[in-house]
């Protein structure tokens, strides 16, 4: 079954402080995305990938950047927290159904950053 | 920029009543249109897709009809049931200068009491 594992969970950073979230998926998808969910705004998108080594910007990326080392890992990094990053992310991988656009994404449970 | 817009952030109802979400959308062309649902604790999943205009989506008994004169994708049930109760969002399918994405609605709560 279609796995997107993020880690970790839940995590408390303080305000200036590095953070790094991580999600690995099992579905050897090319695609990876990492969105933000906020009362109000739903779900945002920060950054996706169309493959290894491959990060583009989203539609709201300042602030964070992204790597992809490899097919199966796609980070999000937030090199000095503020406390306006705090919110839930989802990272999610996307297979190539259908044409530009069509894909399916496939979800992770989420991680839970508070910034203090 | 592509967008969907969904008017109800929260909807109220009880079992067997008739379920209607609105979406619409803001796009040139015929983008992909998406529903997802998300369970407490849970990232979103994917409830159905169209990309045609009059086409049907559905699953679990819910339903929608892509309308490219109206740019609506509105989701249907005829029946809910407590176990609905979730936060449903509408997307459309997207590409950048690399890569292709989703963008996403607000969202809308479903609250269904027995």
């Amino acid at each position: 079954e279609a796995a997107v594992t993020q880690s970790p969970r839940n995590k408390v950073a303080v305000t200036g402080g590095k953070v790094t979230l991580s999600c690995n998926q099992t579905n050897n998808h090319n695609n990876m995305y990492w969105y933000r969910q906020d009362t109000g705004h739903g779900l945002r998108l920060i950054h996706y990938s169309y493959g290894a080594g491959s990060t583009e910007k989203g539609d709201i990326p300042d602030g964070y950047k992204a790597s992809r080392p490899s097919q199966e890992n796609f980070s999000l990094i937030l090199e000095l927290a503020t406390p306006s990053q705090t919110s839930v992310y989802f990272c999610a991988s996307g297979d190539s159904w259908g044409g530009v656009g069509q894909n399916t994404l496939y979800f992770g449970a989420g991680t839970r950053l508070s910034v203090l | 920029g592509d967008s969907v817009t969904q008017t109800e952030g929260q909807v109220a109802l009880s079992e067997e009543d008739f379920l209607t979400i609105h979406c619409n959308y803001s796009a040139s062309g015929y983008p992909a249109l998406f529903w997802y649902v998300q369970y407490p604790g849970e990232g979103p999943q994917f409830l159905f897709r169209a990309s045609r205009d009059k086409e049907k989506g559905s699953s679990r008994g819910f339903e929608a009809t892509y309308d490219k004169g109206t740019t609506s994708f509105h989701l249907r049930k005829a029946s809910v049931q407590e176990s609905d109760s979730a936060v449903y969002y509408c997307a459309l399918g997207d590409r950048g200068n690399s890569g292709t994405y989703q963008r996403f609605g607000t969202g809308t709560k479903l609250q269904v009491v027995p």
